[in-house]
Order: C-alpha cells, then sequence, then structure tokens
C-alpha cells in the first residue's frame, strides 16, 4: 500500500530565508507526487507535481520540488520565503497505473515571520 | 467558471440525524471525489466517482453514500451522523481520473460538526 510521510508538524522560518519542507513516499512502481498548499478556511491549490524527467520540477508561486528516487523523498523548496507563504502543505503520492487514487500526508504547517 | 462548489459551508448536526453534502463542478470532468480532512490525518478518501453513473468506496466509506447526480454533481449523504463524523469535508474533480498524474481541483469545503 502506498504512503506518505512529512515528519514536520510545523515548520518555521524567517521571511527572505529558504524553506524545505520534507516528504518521504512508499509505493509500488514509480510514484506520481504532488504537493497541494492549503490557505485558511480554503480547499486545497494544486502546487506543482512530479510525474517523470527531470528531478527538479517548478510551480506555483516561485515553489520547486526535488524527487531522490533513492532516498524516496520529494521535499518542497523555496528560496526566499514570503510571510504570505504560511500555509499547510501536503505531500500526496498516487501509483503510476490504474485509477488516481491519491494517498496525502498529514501536512505541515509553514510558518513565516515577517 | 466557479470550478468546484460545495454547500453548505458549515453545518451542525445532532447524533442521528441525516444530511446531503453538495458538490458541483463546472470545469466539464469526468471524475469526482469526496475526502475528509481531519487534524493530524490529512486528508482521506471517502468515495469516488469515475466517471457519471459510477462509484466506488475510498478508504474511509463506512456510514456515508454517495450519488453521482450526472456530470456536474456529485452529493455526498450521512443517514445517521455519529460525532466521530465531525469533520471538513472537501469535494474534488479531474478531467478523467484514468491517468494518474491528474491535478485534482478541491473546492472550499463544508465543515460539519456532530453533536
Amino acid at each position: 500500500a502506498q504512503s506518505v510521510a512529512q515528519p514536520e508538524d510545523q515548520v518555521n522560518v524567517a521571511e527572505g530565508n529558504p524553506l524545505t519542507v520534507k516528504c518521504t513516499y512508499s509505493v509500488s512502481g514509480n510514484p506520481y507526487l504532488f504537493w497541494y498548499v492549503q490557505y485558511p478556511n480554503r480547499g486545497l491549490q494544486f502546487l506543482l507535481k512530479y510525474i517523470t524527467g527531470d528531478n527538479l520540477v517548478k510551480g506555483s508561486y516561485g515553489f520547486e520540488a526535488e524527487f531522490n528516487k533513492s532516498q524516496t523523498s520529494f521535499h518542497l523548496k523555496k528560496p526566499s520565503a514570503l510571510v504570505s507563504d504560511s500555509a499547510l502543505y501536503f505531500c500526496a503520492v498516487s501509483p503510476n497505473t490504474g485509477f488516481q487514487k491519491l494517498v496525502f500526508g498529514t501536512g505541515t504547517r509553514l510558518l513565516v515571520s515577517p | 467558471n466557479a470550478g468546484v462548489t460545495q454547500t453548505p459551508k458549515f453545518q451542525v448536526l445532532k447524533t442521528g440525524q441525516s444530511m446531503t453534502l453538495q458538490c458541483a463542478q463546472d470545469m466539464n470532468h469526468n471524475s469526482m471525489y469526496w475526502y475528509r480532512q481531519d487534524p493530524g490525518m490529512g486528508l482521506r478518501l471517502i468515495y469516488y466517482s469515475a466517471s457519471e453513473g459510477t462509484t466506488d468506496k475510498g478508504e474511509v466509506p463506512n456510514g456515508y453514500n454517495v450519488s453521482r447526480l450526472n456530470k456536474r454533481e456529485f452529493s455526498l449523504r450521512l443517514e445517521s451522523a455519529a460525532p466521530s463524523q465531525t469533520s471538513v469535508y472537501f469535494c474534488a474533480s479531474s478531467v478523467t481520473g484514468t491517468g494518474a498524474e491528474e491535478t485534482q481541483y478541491f473546492g472550499p469545503g463544508t465543515r460539519l460538526l456532530v453533536l
């Protein structure tokens, strides 16, 4: 069965500093990996996904993520954090065959301080 | 283009009461999903509909029923609400669902409190 782990409940970073939100996964075969963001009282918004190809994926709002197959990780990164990046971030995985059934991690709250 | 809409936004029920959560999408997507979000547990799939006329159980279907009314609408029904069903419910849709790489688009959520 597929699973996702987000080991940090919360990540604190100062505005302007780089940020990393960690994600590791377990899935049979090659994975499809996603990052979603949730702002307060809102639904999830898609940030980026890894399907195949380049291990560095660029997404919305300056975010990027690096797929590392040997470490089964898909960490979310941004070179310079903004206060407005403060939100709840979810990593999700889907096997690359059959109907899509996303399995989500438990979420990491990112708090960017001014 | 409203995307995915959900009604109501918030609901309080007493144990044993029933209610239906409504979801509609205007993106001409074939596949629709219902999730629940609980603190510390992320999102869990309740039911999904790969296409109009089909529905299937997800990870946590007990206590719920669904109806894919047409291509646009996918409703979630609680026949006899229990406090364990207190949660935030999200509806989502995707183009076909058969491409595992597809992006899912989420509604704003329904916050349900069962007393």
